[in-house]
Formats: C-alpha cells, sequence, structure tokens
C-alpha cells in the first residue's frame, strides 16, 4: 500500500511570499488532516477534511492559511503572505475512519527567511 | 481546551534497560489514546491505540496502559534496543466529534549501544 505523498520535500521562502503544499492520501482514505509541526513542539492540528467537506479548521489562522480538497481526494494547503513564525515542518495524514489507520506523510519543512 | 504534557522531555538510556514515558492531559472525557513514534525527518508512524474501555495495549515489546480518570497513559518499553531511539509522542482526540489529534511535545528517547 503507497503511503501519504507529500511535495515538495522542502522550501524555503521570503517572509511576504507565498507558498504551496500538496498532499495525494492513501486511496480510498476519507479523512485527511493537515498539521502544523514547530521545532521541538508535537504537531497542531490545522484542518480536517471528510472527503472534500471540511470537518474541522478551528485552528487555521485563516488571515493567511487556506486549504482545499478537490474531488476529496488530493489536497493543497496555500500560505498568503508567509510570516517568519510560519517556519516549522507541515504534515499531511489521512485515515480511512476514525483514528484506526492513521497514517502520516513524511512533511514539508518550510523556511521562511 | 485539552492539553497534552509528556515527561520526560528527554531520556538517555543503555540498551537492554526497561523504560517508562509518561503522557497526561486535562480533560479525561477521551474515547481513545494514540502513542506514535517520529523519527528524525520523516513523519509519525501509530505504535498503539487504547479505546476508552480498554486499560492496556500490547504490541511486542510496547505496552500502554490508560487511565481515564487520572487522566495519565504510560508507554513501557521492555528489553530498549538502540533502534528504539526516537521521539515517542502521544495525542487524544480534539473533541467535539473531530478525529483530529492534539499532541504532546514528546520524549526524545536515546538508546545507548
Amino acid at each position: 500500500e503507497a503511503g501519504v505523498a507529500q511535495s515538495p520535500r522542502y522550501k524555503i521562502i521570503e517572509k511576504r511570499q507565498s507558498v504551496a503544499f500538496w498532499c495525494n492520501p492513501i486511496s480510498g482514505h476519507a479523512t485527511l488532516y493537515w498539521y502544523q509541526q514547530i521545532l521541538g513542539q508535537g504537531p497542531k492540528l490545522l484542518i480536517q477534511f471528510q472527503n472534500n467537506g471540511v470537518v474541522d479548521d478551528s485552528q487555521l489562522p485563516k488571515d493567511r492559511f487556506s486549504a482545499e480538497r478537490l474531488k476529496g481526494v488530493d489536497s493543497t494547503l496555500k500560505i498568503q503572505p508567509a510570516k517568519l513564525e510560519d517556519s516549522a515542518v507541515y504534515l499531511c495524514a489521512s485515515s480511512p475512519q476514525g483514528h484506526y489507520g492513521y497514517t502520516f506523510g513524511s512533511g514539508t519543512r518550510l523556511t521562511v527567511v | 481546551k485539552q492539553e497534552v504534557t509528556q515527561i520526560p522531555a528527554a531520556l538517555s538510556v543503555p540498551e537492554g534497560e526497561n523504560l517508562v514515558l509518561n503522557c497526561s492531559f486535562t480533560d479525561s472525557a477521551i474515547y481513545n489514546l494514540q502513542w506514535f513514534r517520529q523519527d528524525p525527518g520523516k513523519g509519525l508512524t501509530s505504535l498503539l491505540l487504547i479505546q476508552s474501555s480498554q486499560r492496556e495495549q500490547t504490541s511486542g515489546r510496547l505496552n500502554a496502559s490508560l487511565d481515564k480518570s487520572s487522566g495519565r497513559s504510560t508507554l513501557y518499553i521492555a528489553a530498549s534496543q538502540p533502534g528504539d531511539s526516537a521521539t515517542y509522542l502521544c495525542a487524544v482526540p480534539v473533541g467535539g466529534g473531530a478525529d483530529g489529534l492534539t499532541f504532546g511535545k514528546g520524549t526524545h528517547l536515546i538508546i545507548q549501544p
């Protein structure tokens, strides 16, 4: 079974620029999550999708972050404009249902300079 | 708001020792708790998931316990090996019917050969 795919692996941008991350979940997984992991911290949930609908985006900074999941499969997370404090690893995860089979991708490491 | 705390933040032990990692959470109204492992530069791997109705869950040399009433969980690693070196994170559901997770900061474990 193929894992959760994320790209790019690394990204360096200047503050105030925009950036987008892509995630392809495990085939058949209805639920997709984006997490932000700042160095030395545990992952923090940004948004949860169920198929192509948003279930929880209460911790997403909506003034600069946006996410979509077209056709209930792939997802993109965008930051515009980026701030220095957005430097983190952005992890995508998917699950078939509930918490069983929760699978993470390797993440995108973003550095904002 | 659910908060998860992990103690110790870091641990270094010689190979072969048995060890215990601790996790506490502030809201005991959880329906499960999950332990993950994170290797440097990689995503998270689910190790054990304990349902709220369970007291323990075992997988190989790993044993996780859950005491909902006191808001605590422990991860016991028997006969530690250098390959167990990683960061171990515990996580509980964010609540409100969503499947996102709230994580602790993790315990960084080093097993000395």
